[in-house]
């Protein structure tokens, strides 16, 4: 099974820029999609395809993806972009989804 | 609006059996895959298994042979029958809505508030 590995834990101070890393065997020829879950909140899709942002979600969202790394990257962070954050692929072996396992993301 | 509402959860001993609902509106539920994904306490998202719109189904091996999903497209409806149900799998359990993404890898863009499954003597 695919796996998808992210660090428990990122910090950064408000108004400056979040990157928030997913690693995956040759992850870049796969679409990653990525998830916020505020606490106590379910989980909400914030970036898609890579790169792609639903209505609603706000440009300072972005993602990228290349080699064996997918990477969220938040601009001027605000208090409230504190949340995990969970990467997902789905993994064509399995024919399944696969999600990382979180990276709680602490505005200092 | 699109909605999905799950229930069913709740307190159920190491062995027992329990079936949890989603409930689906505002779109047309038999065009979607739908699966079902669960969180136990502090811990990440995990995924459990999936419907297409059809008769496909497909299991992660923590559940294989023991739960099984099914869904009721006139009834805008996705189940989730869990037997022989261990501690382990004390979570809240999540419906989602499956959108396809490029090259046809799905993502999951509508989630409902999940139902909670405690699995305990």
């Amino acid at each position: 099974s695919y796996v998808l590995t992210q660090p428990p834990s990122v910090s950064v101070a408000p108004g400056q820029t979040a990157r928030i890393p997913c690693g995956g065997n040759n992850i870049g020829s796969k679409s990653v999609h990525w998830y916020q879950q505020k606490p106590g909140q379910v989980p909400v899709l914030v970036v898609y395809d890579d790169s792609d942002r639903p209505s609603g979600i706000p440009e300072r969202f972005s993602g990228s993806n290349s080699g064996n790394t997918a990477t969220l990257t938040i601009s001027r962070v605000e208090a409230g972009d504190e949340a995990d954050y969970y990467c997902q692929v789905w993994d064509t072996s399995s024919d399944h989804p696969v999600f990382g396992g979180g990276t709680k993301l602490t505005v200092l | 609006q699109v909605q999905l509402v799950e229930s069913g959860g709740g307190l159920v001993k190491p062995g027992g059996s329990l079936r949890i609902s989603c409930a689906a509106s505002g779109f047309t539920f038999s065009d979607y895959y739908m699966s079902w994904i669960r969180q136990a306490p502090g811990k990440g998202l995990e995924w459990v298994s999936y419907s297409d719109s059809g008769t496909t189904v497909n299991y992660a091996d923590s559940v294989k042979g023991r739960f099984t999903v099914s869904r009721d497209n006139a009834k805008n409806s996705l189940y989730l029958q869990m037997n022989s149900l261990r501690a382990e799998d004390t979570a809240v359990y999540y419906c989602a809505r499956h959108q396809v993404g490029a090259g046809d890898f799905d993502y999951m863009d509508v989630w409902g508030k999940g139902t909670t499954v405690t699995v305990s003597s």
